[in-house]
């Protein structure tokens, strides 16, 4: 079982460049998270999904940008990475909302910006 | 706004000791808690949860019971195990929304 899938897992970015990052499920799940995680600070939200085609902005949603063109991929992406983005990006999805809390995430991607 | 906070860590205990890491929240209305541990180089999974107050969730040994009267949601284990070294989140979920709140997480690490 797949589950969430991120790519790539481990990127090293020069500040300035810019890259996208894919979380893929197979499980038919309506709704998709991004959020990072930071040494102290847990994870925060940073954009979400409620169906295909659609997004949100999170907690800290500035310098990214989003796309859900299919149910499946949830696509994060830095236009002009900078070097507080440094961080582990983790992608979750769930199926409902009726309360059950239960993300399912992917393994994480480590991001370096220098 | 919402907000989880959780004990300072790391936290260090021998096998077989009784392990507590304190949750306490703050929200509007009635949410959802949970506990979720992240074990090196994967992601997070869900350990527990509790819908409503007075609600014990339990799994795997851990416990954790819903307290509004004091805003908690402590997590217990009676014995830990090597095998139980993780980061544990506590978080909630405010109004079905599918969007959950973090505490910073607490690093437990457990020796022979």
């Amino acid at each position: 079982n797949a589950g969430v899938t991120q790519t790539p897992k481990f990127r090293v970015l020069k500040t300035g460049q810019s890259m996208t990052l894919l979380c893929a499920q197979d499980m038919n799940h309506e709704y998709m998270y991004w959020y990072r995680q930071d040494p102290g600070m847990g994870l925060r939200l940073i954009h979400y999904s409620v169906g295909e085609g659609t997004t949100a902005k999170g907690e800290v949603p500035d310098g990214y940008n989003v796309s859900r063109l299919k149910k499946q991929n949830f696509l994060l992406g830095l236009e002009s990475a900078a070097p507080s983005q440094t961080s582990v990006y983790f992608c979750a999805s769930t199926r409902s909302l009726q309360g059950t809390g239960e993300l399912f995430f992917g393994e994480g991607s480590r991001l370096t910006v220098l | 706004g919402n907000s989880v906070t959780q004990m300072e860590g790391p936290v260090t205990l021998s096998e077989e000791a009784f392990l507590t890491i304190n949750c306490t929240y703050t929200a509007t209305g009635y949410p959802s808690l949970f506990w979720y541990v992240q074990y090196p180089g994967e992601g997070l999974q869900l350990l527990l949860k509790a819908t409503k107050a007075d609600d014990k969730g339990s799994n795997k040994g851990f416990e954790a019971t819903y307290r509004k009267e004091t805003t908690s949601f402590h997590l217990e284990k009676g014995s830990v195990q090597v095998s139980d070294s993780a980061v544990y989140f506590c978080a909630l979920e405010s109004g079905n929304t599918g969007k959950l709140i973090f505490g910073q997480g607490t690093t437990l690490q457990v020796k022979p």
